[in-house]
Parts: C-alpha cells; sequence; structure tokens
C-alpha cells in the first residue's frame, strides 16, 4: 500500500544527544515536510523540500537539520542545539508544492522525548 | 505566526447531533482545507474549498468559506462517536508558499 512511513514511533533521547527521525513515501511525490505539533497548538514547519537535493527553512527551522538525497527519502535530525525537543513530529507529503492545490498525506508522527 | 484560529477548542456533543466548528484567518488565501487528526495519529485531509467557491459537500461534511469575512466552517452532519478527533483548517496564503495550519478544535461525540 502506498503512504508515509516514519520511525520511530516513539523516542527517548538524553540532553545534548542528536536524534534522527525518519520518514519514508512510496508516493512518488515530489514535495516532503516536517511538521512539530506541541499539545494544544497547531502544527509548525519546520523544513520542506519540493525536490530532491533541495530544501528550505519553515517557520522553526533553528535546532534542526534534513536532507533530500532520494526522492522518497525525508530524515529530520533534532541537534542538541534544539532547546526545547519534546514534541510530537509529523512528515508529510504532496505532489505538487503547496500552492497548487496539493493536499498533505501525513505519517502517523514520532513523540520525541527528551529525559 | 498562526493564520488559522479555530472556535470552539473544545465542542462535546452527544450522538446524533451536527457539530459545527469555525475557523478564522488573517489574509487572503488560495485555498483553505480542512484536516482531521485522531489522538495520537498523522492527520488526515477531509477536503479543500478555493478562494472562489462559497461551500462545498462531501459525505456528511459541508465546508463553507466568507472570503469577505476571513471565515470558513466545517459541519459534520448526524455525528457519530467515530467521530471523536481534532479538526484542522490549514490556509494556502496568498502571500507565502506554506501550508499555515490553525490549532484545532477537539471533538468528543458521546456515544
Amino acid at each position: 500500500d502506498g503512504g508515509i512511513t516514519q520511525s520511530p514511533k516513539y523516542l527517548f533521547r538524553k540532553e545534548g544527544q542528536n536524534v534522527t527521525l525518519s520518514c519514508e513515501q512510496n508516493l512518488n511525490h515530489d514535495a516532503m515536510y516536517w511538521y512539530r505539533q506541541d499539545p494544544g497548538q497547531g502544527l509548525r514547519l519546520i523544513y520542506y523540500s519540493q525536490i530532491v537535493n533541495d530544501f528550505q527553512k519553515g517557520d522553526i527551522a533553528e535546532g534542526y537539520s534534513v536532507s533530500r538525497e532520494k526522492k522518497e527519502s525525508f530524515p529530520l535530525t533534532v541537534t542538541s542545539a534544539q532547546k526545547n525537543p519534546t514534541a510530537f513530529y509529523l512528515c508529510a507529503s504532496s505532489i505538487p508544492a503547496f500552492r497548487k492545490d496539493g493536499e498533505l498525506f501525513f505519517g502517523e508522527g514520532s513523540r520525541l522525548t527528551v529525559l | 505566526s498562526q493564520q488559522g484560529e479555530e472556535d470552539p477548542q473544545a465542542l462535546s456533543i452527544q450522538e446524533g447531533e451536527n457539530a459545527t466548528m469555525n475557523c478564522s484567518y488573517k489574509t487572503s488565501i488560495n485555498n483553505l482545507q480542512w484536516y482531521r487528526q485522531n489522538s495520537g495519529r498523522g492527520l488526515v485531509h477531509l477536503i479543500l474549498i478555493r478562494s472562489n467557491e462559497r461551500e462545498k459537500h462531501s459525505g456528511r461534511l459541508r465546508v463553507t468559506l466568507d472570503t469577505s469575512k476571513k471565515s470558513s466552517s466545517l459541519l459534520i452532519t448526524a455525528s457519530r462517536a467515530a467521530d471523536t478527533a481534532s479538526y484542522f483548517c490549514a490556509t494556502d496564503p496568498v502571500s507565502t508558499d506554506k501550508l499555515i495550519f490553525g490549532t484545532g478544535t477537539r471533538l468528543q461525540v458521546f456515544p
């Protein structure tokens, strides 16, 4: 079945450690996105990529890094520079970029907790 | 900054009743989308309405858009316990290339 797979679903990290969240899609979508969701808040855009080997910062990119070496993969690294990394992270993809009526397809999310 | 603000923040109803949630936004948009999120899960796209449309239906969902008031509403008719979820609006502003999500409405439908 086509879809977006995020892993791991739950992740615990000690302060000062970098962690990488995986996002893989087999929908053949060009665009991929990472969002952060905190309790009682909407989704905030971290990074997005509209094509392989290219990505742009979203609204809250500080302390995060991404790569887009393959069309189907868009991993997110949460670095030790991210001051408050405990959150629910959502990966999404779409056929065209945002402004062409593309709906977003989401993964099931990864919950990161810093101990 | 948040473009969309939903209200109410939380809504509790009985099965069979209708649920209405509203979304207000600040700037001109190309389109507005509604998404649903079950607790601890990813979001699922429900419906998209373009800026030149006023109303759209999909099954038990009815979405309206009033661009003069910069607001949209999502109506779920004959609600079911399975409709229990959070509902988010997302706007595609003319001035940017990013979707902006609201803070969501938590809907609880009691059997």
